[in-house]
């Protein structure tokens, strides 16, 4: 059963624009929602993250927008860069049993071309 | 840089072997979480260890076992190795048990031939 379900699988996007990656849960006990990037024969890294009391967060570039109704949660990259190629994870771990393992989609990967 | 170490970097080979990988958590964080990546199910838990240890199994096979140490390494035992076990192992840290940010070490590549 896949928990987190992530779309796009692949996403081709100019420079300077808007790359949107999507991502739907079950488990109504996750209440924590990261996103990861991960380059070419490195480790996921942190991005951003949201927990569920709000309905959106920005970091630069990064914003997470999420619908608790829905069970859904995206980030939106603005102003896409070159730099910013890369596969995208959305995740999600629930709170209260002492271990916060992830739940991770599939994975996006982002391609920007020039 | 994490300053999540984990070694070795590349692992190559055969069925039926028995492999060790070894994770160094950052300076302080008491977890440590190890995750398979493969291309078909993706980033997948395995087991999590909080100061030595177990708090939690994930989708981790009877062949595979791990422990954490009192300096807080862990190490991931692959026994009885089989060619689907190919895969990058990832562990990652996290300062306590308060969910929050999981530092990724750089990962070891298995190939099992």
């Amino acid at each position: 059963q896949q928990q987190v379900k992530q779309s796009p699988q692949s996403l081709i996007v100019q420079k300077g624009g808007i790359s949107i990656i999507n991502c739907a849960y079950e488990n109504t006990a996750f209440d924590y929602f990261p996103w990861y990037q991960q380059f070419p024969g490195k480790g996921p890294a942190l991005l951003i993250a949201i927990r569920p009391d709000v309905s959106e967060k920005k970091e630069g570039r990064f914003t997470i927008s999420f619908n608790k109704s829905a069970k859904q949660f995206s980030l939106h990259i603005m102003d896409s860069q070159p730099g910013d190629s890369a596969t995208y994870f959305c995740a999600a771990s629930a709170s209260g049993a002492g271990s916060y393992q992830l739940t991770f989609g599939k994975g996006t990967k982002l391609s920007v071309i020039p | 840089d994490s300053g999540v170490t984990q070694t070795p970097k590349h692992l190559i080979t055969a069925t039926g072997q028995r492999v060790t990988l070894r994770c160094s958590p950052r300076s302080g964080d008491l977890s440590v979480y190890w995750y398979q990546q493969s291309l078909d199910q993706g980033l997948q838990f395995l087991i999590h260890y909080y100061n030595g240890e177990e708090r939690a199994k994930g989708n981790i096979l009877e062949r595979f076992s791990a422990q954490q140490f009192p300096d807080l390494h862990s190490e991931l035992n692959l026994s009885s190795l089989e060619l689907g076990d190919s895969a990058l192992y990832f562990c990652a840290s996290s300062v306590d048990g308060v969910q929050e940010t999981q530092y990724f070490g750089p990962g070891t590549r298995l190939l099992v031939l």
